[in-house]
């Protein structure tokens, strides 16, 4: 069975710092990554996702991420944050084409004036 | 394109009583999904459906049913309302890998 862990609950920072939220994984076979964000009182919206190739992928509103397959990690990172990031994140592994989504708890990023 | 719709936003039951979600999406998606939404548990599939006339269970399908009868709409149907499925639910869809979320329904059951 798969899991994912999100190291962090809440992670405040100040505007246009640097960020990095923690993705772990577990799964026996070969795993699709992907990283949502759900603003307040919205439905998720996918930011990235790793699915081959690559292990560096880029997605929307500046958000990196890098698919570490030894550590078992994908970790989202964003250079500078705006106000306008503050929001839920959330990681989810599938290891099955449409099928088996597992999420993790979420990481709110809160940014700070 | 108004991609994942869902109605209602809003809805309040009483113990015991029934009531169906409607989820639809103009996409023409193979697969869609129903999840709820914890505070701090993330989201947790109930059923989910690869295609029009199939349907399968996800992680937490006690309390609900779904039908899928065209491509476009998959309602999850809640029987005998309970106060532990008071909680947010989103309808997705998806091509393949990446899902389209619709933008919930808040449940309250008392």
């Amino acid at each position: 069975a798969q899991s994912v862990t999100q190291l962090d609950s809440q992670v405040p920072v100040f505007e246009e710092a640097p960020v990095e939220l923690r993705c772990n994984y577990s799964s026996s076979v070969s795993v699709y990554l992907f990283w949502y964000v759900q603003y307040p009182n919205q439905g998720l919206q996918l930011l990235l996702k790793y699915l081959s190739g690559s292990t560096l992928v880029k997605g929307i509103n500046g958000f990196e991420a890098e698919f570490n397959k030894s550590q078992t990690s994908f970790h989202l990172r964003k250079p500078s944050v705006h106000i306008s990031d503050t929001a839920e994140y959330f990681c989810a592994v599938t290891d099955n084409y449409g099928q088996n989504f597992v999420f993790g708890p979420g990481t709110r990023l809160s940014v700070l004036p | 394109n108004a991609g994942v719709t869902q109605t209602p936003k809003f809805r309040i039951l009483k113990i015991g009583q029934s009531m169906t979600l409607q989820c639809t999406q103009d996409m023409n998606h193979n697969y869609m999904y129903w999840y709820r939404q914890d505070p701090g548990m993330g989201l947790k599939l109930i059923y989910y459906s690869v295609g029009a006339g199939i349907t399968d269970k996800g992680e937490v399908p006690n309390g609900y049913n779904v039908s899928r009868s065209t491509t476009e709409d998959f309602p999850l149907r809640l029987e005998l309302a309970a106060p532990s499925q008071t909680s947010v639910y989103f309808c997705a869809s998806s091509p393949s890998y990446e899902q389209y979320f619709g933008p919930g329904t808040r449940l309250t059951v008392t």
